[in-house]
Parts: structure tokens; C-alpha cells; sequence
């Protein structure tokens, strides 16, 4: 079975630097699983923030990074700000092009 | 301008069925890949399903034989046929438009509850 690994939960100060990272149980990740991140805050939709490993949406802030840290995927935060506070998921695509899988999530919080 | 519009969720006794609709406006779904995602309370994200525009449709396992993901070109619309549904099944469902291997845009949700 594949799992996705995320941290359950993180904290950072306002104007600290976090990352958050994506693991896969039965490979590295690597640019061809086309890691992509998303924010959700409570109650809304999700929002693509990055994809294909370290590509910004639009409109997304550039204090928002993505890459690749050893084997794992990662969404950096540089100068985190309160209204940064949400849930992040990564999703990975399998190589088959039959399915994706979600991680568990990330509860961010900033204090 | 992009919008995905969810509709059909409710409240369905195990065992029922529904079927739920996304209208898509400003691209063709068609001529993109189309996905479900769902949403448990208080859980994560999930992956459903995905037609493309092949018309090849996958499934996550826990839905195979039970969920039918498809879509209308002239009404431009996307559809998750859900039958036998269970208890776990109650979520939030997201359709999203995906490009390149990650999904751009998403709809808002609509709500399945699935209790006697």
C-alpha cells in the first residue's frame, strides 16, 4: 500500500522559516511523482499553492518554495505570517498515471 | 474564468446511491483531466478518482466496483455515480480540473452524509 507521510503538526514564530516535508513509504520522492502542495484553512476548498515540485501558482506569495530535501518533497515557508495558519497537504502522482495519493496533512500554526 | 460548481450531496441511508455533478465553465472537461477528491470530517484529503481525456477511468480502491466517475461534453459537466454507499463515505467531494500531474483549480465541495 502507498503511503504519504507528512508532519501531523508544526508551529513557527510570525517571521520564522518552516518547511514541511512529503514522504513516500516505497520510493524517494523525486520530480517525476510531480510533488504538489496545497493550503486549506477550515471550512474552504483547497488552494494549489505549488506544483510540479517547486512552480508557484499564480498569485501564490513568493515566500511560499517548494523542492526536493533528500528523499523527501518539501514546501518551505520564509517569513511565515499569521494568516499562513491552515492545513497543507501534498500529493504525489504515481508514475502509472492511475491514481494520486494525499498526505496526511499538515496543521500549521504560527505563534 | 475557471468555475467548478458542485451539486447532489445530501443525506442517503447505507446502501443508497447518488450522484453527484460538477458544472464546469471557462474550459472544456473534455478536453482536460477531471478528478474527485473527498474530505471525511475532521480527516484529510483524498483522492477518488480521475477520467481522462482519453475517457480512462481509475479508481482509489476502497470505491472500485461501486463509484463511476464520468462526464457530459455537451453539458460540460462531470459526474461521481456513488452506489452502495457506506458509512465511510460521508466526506466533503471536491471535483478539480488537473493539469500536468497536480490539480489547479477546484470546486467548493458538496456534502455526502451517508446515516440511517
Amino acid at each position: 500500500q502507498t503511503v504519504v507521510t507528512q508532519e501531523p503538526s508544526v508551529s513557527v514564530s510570525p517571521g520564522g522559516t518552516v518547511t514541511l516535508t512529503c514522504a513516500l513509504n516505497s520510493d524517494s520522492v523525486s520530480t517525476s511523482y510531480y510533488p504538489s502542495w496545497y493550503q486549506q484553512t477550515p471550512g474552504q476548498a483547497p488552494r494549489t499553492l505549488i506544483h510540479s515540485t517547486n512552480i508557484r501558482s499564480s498569485g501564490v506569495p513568493d515566500r511560499f518554495s517548494g523542492s526536493i530535501l533528500g528523499n523527501k518533497a518539501a514546501l518551505t515557508i520564509t517569513g511565515a505570517q499569521a494568516d499562513d495558519e491552515s492545513d497543507y497537504y501534498c500529493v504525489l502522482y504515481m508514475r502509472s498515471g492511475t491514481s494520486w495519493v494525499f498526505g496526511g496533512g499538515t496543521k500549521l500554526t504560527v505563534l | 474564468e475557471v468555475q467548478l460548481v458542485e451539486s447532489g450531496g445530501g443525506l442517503i441511508q447505507p446502501g443508497g446511491s447518488l450522484r453527484l455533478s460538477c458544472a464546469a465553465s471557462g474550459f472544456t472537461v473534455s478536453g482536460s483531466y477531471m478528478s474527485w477528491v473527498r474530505q471525511a470530517p475532521g480527516r484529510g484529503l483524498e483522492w477518488v478518482s480521475v477520467i481522462y481525456s482519453s475517457g480512462n477511468t481509475y479508481y482509489v480502491d476502497s470505491v472500485k466496483g461501486r463509484f463511476t466517475i464520468s462526464r457530459d461534453n455537451s453539458k460540460n459537466t462531470l459526474y461521481l455515480q456513488m452506489n452502495s454507499l457506506r458509512a465511510e463515505d460521508t466526506a466533503v467531494y471536491y471535483c478539480a480540473r488537473g493539469v500536468r500531474g497536480y490539480y489547479d483549480f477546484w470546486g467548493q465541495g458538496t456534502r455526502v452524509t451517508v446515516s440511517s
